[in-house]
């Protein structure tokens, strides 16, 4: 009774180092979402995938990648990390029509 | 652009009264609200929504009311538990691409 399962829970970081956020779903929905969580905002949208092989920008892709080659999986890439994308991430994903999301507990991410 | 609102970020009731948590939204093309639930170190859960054709659903101790014309929505507890002590986000969508989330009203119930 997994649901959404994202990891690592922590990291740290120093500017231009890269890593992958690894989000894997085992609920068979064809959607999935990648959010960061700031104080005082709600969650905005980086990238989401309606599909394996799929994935289009959201609200605030900047400085991030996204790649779903199987469909339970979504990967979100920092490829030169600042200290601007210190926050905390929160994938989810979703099925067909009027489903809601289902969030992973978050991966707290802080760069120096 | 904030496109919902939640402008109470902290909400003190005591324990077996009514909470009310407003949202606010500015989009008119949203046609589906959702509140979610939010404990600290964990990912927020689903708690109830309703279409945008629909001016109320309830579920349990939780209903949801929608004004269209106000652009603006409820969530009533009642009566509220202080383990309903949590952060509340309201989100509002159009399709599944595009949720848009509040900023959280942070809900204290006492005993």
């Amino acid at each position: 009774n997994a649901g959404v399962t994202q990891t690592p829970k922590f990291r740290v970081l120093k500017t231009g180092q890269s890593m992958t956020l690894l989000c894997a779903q085992d609920m068979n929905h064809e959607y999935m979402y990648w959010y960061r969580q700031d104080p005082g905002m709600g969650l905005r949208l980086i990238h989401y995938s309606v599909g394996e092989g799929t994935t289009a920008k959201g609200e605030v892709p900047d400085g991030y990648n996204v790649s779903r080659l199987k469909k339970q999986n979504f990967l979100l890439g920092l490829e030169s990390a600042a200290p601007s994308q210190t926050s905390v991430y929160f994938c989810a994903s979703s099925g067909q029509g009027d489903q809601p999301q289902h969030f992973g507990d978050g991966t707290r991410l802080s760069i120096l | 652009d904030q496109q919902v609102k939640q402008n109470s970020p902290s909400l003190s009731v005591q324990e077996g009264r009514i909470s009310i948590l407003n949202c606010d939204y500015t989009n008119s093309m949203f046609d589906y609200f959702l509140w979610y639930k939010k404990y600290p170190a964990e990912g927020p859960t689903f708690l109830i929504s309703i279409s945008s054709i629909k001016d109320k659903n309830e579920d349990g101790r939780f209903t949801v009311f929608l004004n269209k014309s106000a652009k603006h929505l409820s969530l009533h507890i009642v009566p509220s538990q202080p383990g309903d002590s949590a952060v509340y986000f309201c989100a509002a969508a159009h399709g599944h691409n595009d949720m848009r989330f509040g900023a959280g009203t942070r809900l204290t119930v006492k005993p």
